[in-house]
C-alpha cells in the first residue's frame, strides 16, 4: 500500500517566520504534489514536480517555494508565513500521467495556524 | 482553472440516489473522483480515461463526456458510509497536474 507521510498534523507558526512543510512517500512515484484546502474552495494546487530537481508552479504558487531533491521527498517552503496561508496543506504522489489508472495518493494533510 | 462541481451540497435519505456532476472548459485526458471524510485525507474511487467510458464498483460509478468536457458520479441506494466531500480532479491532455472541483459536500441520513 502506498503512503504517504507528513512530518507535522498540526503546526503553529508566527507571521514571517519561515516554515517548512515535509513530504516523503514510499512508492518510488515520480509525481509529488503540494495543494492547499480551504472551506468553500476545495484543494487549490500550489506547485507540483515530476522528477527530482523538477518543479512547477501550480495555480497559486506565490508565497510558496518547493524542493525536490531525492525522489521520495517533496518539501514546501513558506518563506515568510503571513496569517492568509493558515490553512490545510495536503501533499500528494502519483504515476507518471501516461501510466494506466494513475491516481493521486495523499497524505493526511497539515493543519497551519499562522498567528 | 478548477473545474465546476455542482451541486455545492446534498442531503440524502439512505437509499436515495443522487449525481454529482463535474465540468471543465478545458480538454481532457482524464477525470478522477475521491471523497473525502471529515479530518481525513481524500480517497481515490475511481479514474477515467477520454474514450467516454463509463466505469463503477459496487454503488457507485462515473460515466465521462470528453466532447462536453463533463463527468458525472452516480451514487445508488446510497449508505450513511457515503457521506463526505466528494471532488473531482482532471487533467489536460500533455500535462502533469490534477486540478480539483471545490468539492460537493454529501449527508446521508438514516
Amino acid at each position: 500500500d502506498v503512503k504517504v507521510t507528513q512530518s507535522s498534523r498540526y503546526l503553529v507558526k508566527r507571521t514571517g517566520e519561515k516554515v517548512f512543510l515535509e513530504c516523503v512517500q514510499d512508492m518510488d512515484h515520480e509525481n509529488m504534489f503540494w495543494y492547499r484546502q480551504d472551506p468553500g474552495l476545495g484543494l487549490r494546487l500550489i506547485y507540483f514536480s515530476y522528477d527530482v530537481k523538477m518543479k512547477e508552479k501550480g495555480d497559486i504558487p506565490e508565497g510558496y517555494s518547493v524542493s525536490r531533491e531525492k525522489k521520495e521527498r517533496f518539501s514546501l517552503i513558506l518563506e515568510s508565513a503571513s496569517t492568509n496561508q493558515t490553512s490545510m496543506y495536503l501533499c500528494a504522489s502519483s504515476l507518471p500521467i501516461n501510466a494506466v489508472n494513475s491516481p493521486l495518493h495523499f497524505g493526511n494533510g497539515t493543519r497551519l495556524t499562522v498567528t | 482553472q478548477q473545474p465546476v462541481q455542482s451541486p455545492q451540497a446534498v442531503i440524502l435519505r439512505e437509499g436515495e440516489d443522487a449525481v454529482i456532476n463535474c465540468s471543465s472548459s478545458k480538454a481532457l485526458y482524464s477525470v478522477h473522483w475521491y471523497r473525502q471524510k471529515h479530518g481525513e485525507a481524500p480517497v481515490f474511487l475511481m479514474i477515467l480515461l477520454k474514450g467516454g467510458e463509463q466505469k463503477g464498483h459496487d454503488k457507485i460509478s462515473a460515466s465521462f463526456n470528453e466532447k462536453k468536457q463533463q463527468s458525472s458520479l452516480y451514487l445508488t441506494a446510497s449508505q450513511l458510509s457515503y457521506s463526505g466531500t466528494y471532488f473531482c480532479g482532471t487533467e489536460e491532455s500533455g500535462g502533469f497536474k490534477t486540478i480539483f472541483g471545490a468539492g460537493t459536500r454529501l449527508f446521508v441520513k438514516a
